[in-house]
């Protein structure tokens, strides 16, 4: 069974531009997260998708970020525009209905110069 | 909000000894998470932990719930350089829909 994947798995802005990173959850998880884990401190969560509705995006830190799950399968998150200290390990994680346990997928690493 | 937190933020530690980190909570939890992230890699899960007084084994790691389910504590017997990373537990948020991260432990091992 293929995991969590990412991508890209690095992406390298300057200020000012747009970058649009990619999950794509294990096969029939309808939960999807975004973390992101800034210079090597905390998890951060983000957003949680159920399906392609939002269930929680208390998380998202201002209006430049935008998070969609078309159709409950893959889902996007755009910064737009990108700052300075948007710059972090961005991860997804997917969770099976009925299990507590969420599989994270390699993260990108966004740089936003 | 929920606040966790965990203690030590490094430990470095010769292989071979023993290895604890600790995480605590300001309110009583319903059940609590422990993830492993390797350097450049991704968290992974480990356990979790729901009934008071829990104490789980995963070969080396010993895991363990608090009695009052305010603090968690992930012991390593007689590290090895493989156990190199971040240990993060993981708390339900306020609303319990989502997960609060801790800050992690990390450890280093030297062979």
């Amino acid at each position: 069974e293929a995991g969590v994947t990412q991508f890209p798995s690095h992406s390298v802005i300057e200020k000012g531009q747009t970058v649009t990173l990619r999950c794509d959850p294990i096969s029939g998880h309808d939960n999807l997260y975004w973390y992101r884990r800034v210079m090597g401190k905390e998890i951060k969560f983000l957003l949680h998708f159920v399906k392609e509705s939002k269930q929680d995006e208390s998380g998202m830190p201002n209006n430049r970020f935008l998070a969609e799950r078309t159709g409950g399968t893959y889902s996007t998150l755009k910064v737009q525009p990108a700052e300075l200290e948007d710059s972090g390990v961005y991860f997804c994680a997917s969770r099976a209905f009925g299990s507590e346990t969420q599989y994270f997928g390699p993260g990108t690493r966004l740089l936003v110069l | 909000g929920q606040q966790v937190m965990q203690i030590p933020q490094y430990q470095h530690v010769q292989e071979g000894e023993d290895f604890t980190t600790y995480c605590n909570s300001s309110t009583t939890l319903s059940n609590i998470q422990w993830y492993k992230q390797r350097p450049g890699g991704h968290p992974v899960f480990l356990i979790q932990l729901v009934k008071s007084g829990e104490v789980k084994k995963q070969k080396r790691l010993t895991f363990q719930f608090g009695e009052a389910k305010k603090n968690s504590s992930l012991h390593i017997t007689a590290t090895q350089t493989t156990d190199v990373g971040t240990y993060f537990c993981a708390v339900p948020n306020n609303y319990g829909q989502n997960f609060v991260f801790g800050p992690g432990t990390r450890l280093s091992v030297l062979p």
